[in-house]
């Protein structure tokens, strides 16, 4: 199984601030990497897909970039609505495997 | 609007036996992929089972395989889960999620449903 990990495993930022969560995988992916965005008690939301696409509806200040095994998730001018916790995702090969989640804390 | 909602969860004794149900709407439910991901209480995110759009291709997670089915009846937009053989470490809100592609072999979630929580427990 690809192994999927993601650092930090929590982050505290402030309003208006850039953050940038980092995701590793144990073999190369391609472009083949989700990030997903889950609040308390909600189901998660993909946020950016095959790396660096931008799911419909999400605000553009979501990005993504990276790839094989190397990936970022970079959120811009921070807001308040973005606490969650955020988890990569690879669906390069079956068993399709998350990362262990990062909590945004603002 | 594009909905998925579960259900079918609850209390079971280690050993027995429970059926999830997630019904779609507002989509074409037979042009997707469709899959089921668990999360345990205070836990990650585990893929647990995919079936493809026409329910050709399955594919299980080693923790589930042998114990769990999916399954799927495109005339009522409608998927399943059918979980044999519980253990204390399936408690878990198990979601339903469609896939982004027909044949489930790179998909990434668009949709999720709101989630059924299931306890195992003697």
């Amino acid at each position: 199984d690809i192994q999927m990990t993601q650092s930090p495993s929590t982050l505290s930022a402030a309003v208006g601030d850039r953050v940038t969560i980092t995701c590793r995988a144990s073999r190369t992916l391609g472009s083949w990497l989700a990030w997903y965005q889950q609040k308390p008690g909600k189901a998660p939301k993909l946020v950016i897909y095959k790396a660096s696409i931008l799911q419909s509806g999400v605000p553009s200040r979501f990005s993504g970039s990276g790839s094989g095994t190397d990936f970022t998730l970079t959120i811009t001018s921070l807001q308040p609505d973005d606490s969650a916790t955020y988890y990569c995702q690879q669906y390069n090969s079956h068993p399709y495997t998350f990362g262990q989640g990062t909590k945004l804390e603002i | 609007q594009e909905r998925l909602a579960e259900s079918g969860g609850g209390v079971v004794q280690p050993g027995r036996s429970l059926r999830l149900s997630c019904a779609a709407s507002g989509f074409t439910f037979s042009s997707f992929a469709m899959h089921w991901v668990r999360q345990a209480p205070g836990k990650g995110l585990e893929w647990l089972a995919l079936i493809s759009y026409s329910s050709s291709n399955r594919d299980y997670a080693v923790s589930v395989k042998g114990r769990f089915t999916i399954s799927r009846d495109n005339s009522e937009s409608t998927l399943y889960l059918q979980m044999d053989g519980l253990r204390d470490d399936d408690t878990a809100i198990y979601y339903c999620a469609r896939g982004s592609t027909l044949l489930g072999a790179k998909d990434a979630f668009d949709v999720w449903g709101q989630g059924t929580m299931v306890t195992v427990s003697s």
